[in-house]
Order: C-alpha cells, then structure tokens, then sequence
C-alpha cells in the first residue's frame, strides 16, 4: 500500500493564479482531509469529507475549494492564490473520520505564493 | 486562539534527561491523539487517549489524560537523539469530524 500520496512535492506560484493539489490514499479511507502547516500555528483544518459527494468546510476554508468524485481521491483547488496562502498543505485520511480514528498524512505540499 | 495550547513551545535537553510536554485546553475533549512530526513528514500518530485518568506507555513515553478530559501530558524517560521531532497533540470536541491540533512542542535532544 502507498498510503496517503500528494502532488507535487514543491510549488511556486504567483499571486492570482489558480492550481490543484492532489491526493489520493489507497486504504478505501471515508475520511479524508485538507489542513495548511504555518510555523507557530500547528495544523488548521480546511476542508473535510466523509465520504464520496460529501464535504464541508474546517476552520479555514477561504479561498479553497474541494470536490470527492471517488473514495480514493480529494483535490484541493486554489482558485486564486494569495501570498497568505503560502504554507505547507497536509492532506490525512481515515477510516471513518471520529476523534478515536488514526489519522494517516501524505508528506506534504510546500506551497508559495508570490 | 488554538483550542488546544502545548507547553513550553521549544524543548532542548541532553541525552539521557526526561521531558514533558504539556496540552492544556478550556473544552472537554471525547478524545485525545498525540503526534509526532520530522521534519519534511506528516505527522505520524503516537497513542489515543480516551479514558479521563487514562495513562498509557510507549516504551520510554508515558501519555496521561486529565481527569476532566481538558489536558494531556506527554513524558519521555531517559530521551535519545531519536526523540527529536515536533509533538502536536490533537482532539475533538464537539463535531466528530473536526480534528483541532495545538501548535506543537519541538523537542531536541543533544547527544
């Protein structure tokens, strides 16, 4: 099993552009999840998803956007980045999504925007 | 404001010493995880705690949940270079499926 993978590794960006992150996790996880890494602010949920045509949002959901077609996988959409969006981007998944759950993380997307 | 603060912020000590990192919050939590995170890594779960007063050990880490389901502690006996990482503790308190982590506690241990 791979996990939880994400692409790309690294990406820069200039200010109004728009890209996707991707992940995909092959342990037919419910659960999965977007969270942005900022120094001093531990992790911060963006958006979540219960299951496949279910999301909703987490604590920082502006300027995001997500869809789940499959239970394999959750794109993470900047329609137009900002420099506040700079920061490195956490995509977990679990079986079911409770507190109890294991959350298992991809490696992480380092993000800038300039 | 985090709904969960970590003490102290940054933890160096030498090889051989003990540690504790501590999670405190104002809400009671059904649930309590504590990870650890190297750098260029996602974090990796440690232990669950769900019981208030529960304890449970790890080899050298002993995890303790408040009674009150409010606060956490995380001790590592005689700490190796190998402990060196950033300990996030997370919980839920309400909405199952908001999992809220603290800024975390970097630890570095000195050989």
């Amino acid at each position: 099993n791979a996990g939880v993978t994400q692409t790309p590794k690294f990406q820069v960006l200039k200010t109004g552009q728009s890209m996707t992150l991707q992940c995909a996790q092959d342990m037919n996880h419910e659960y999965m999840s977007w969270y942005r890494q900022d120094p001093g602010m531990g992790l911060r949920l963006i958006h979540y998803s219960v299951g496949a045509g279910i999301t909703d949002q987490g604590e920082v959901p502006n300027g995001y956007n997500v869809s789940r077609s499959t239970t394999e996988d959750f794109p993470l959409r900047l329609l137009s980045a900002a420099p506040s969006q700079t920061s490195v981007y956490f995509c977990a998944s679990s079986y079911s999504g409770k507190g109890t759950d294991t959350q298992y993380f991809g490696p992480g997307t380092r993000l800038t925007v300039l | 404001t985090q709904l969960l603060e970590q003490s102290p912020q940054f933890l160096s000590i030498q090889e051989g010493e003990n540690l504790t990192v501590y999670c405190n919050s104002s809400s009671v939590f059904s649930s309590l995880q504590w990870y650890r995170q190297e750098p260029g890594e996602g974090p990796v779960l440690l232990v669950t705690v769900v019981t208030g007063g529960e304890v449970k050990k790890l080899k050298r880490l002993t995890f303790q949940f408040g009674d009150a389901r409010k606060d956490s502690s995380l001790h590592i006996t005689a700490a190796q270079p190998g402990d060196t990482g950033l300990y996030l503790c997370a919980g839920v308190d309400g909405n199952d499926y908001k999992l809220s982590f603290g800024a975390g506690t970097t630890v570095t241990v000195r050989a």
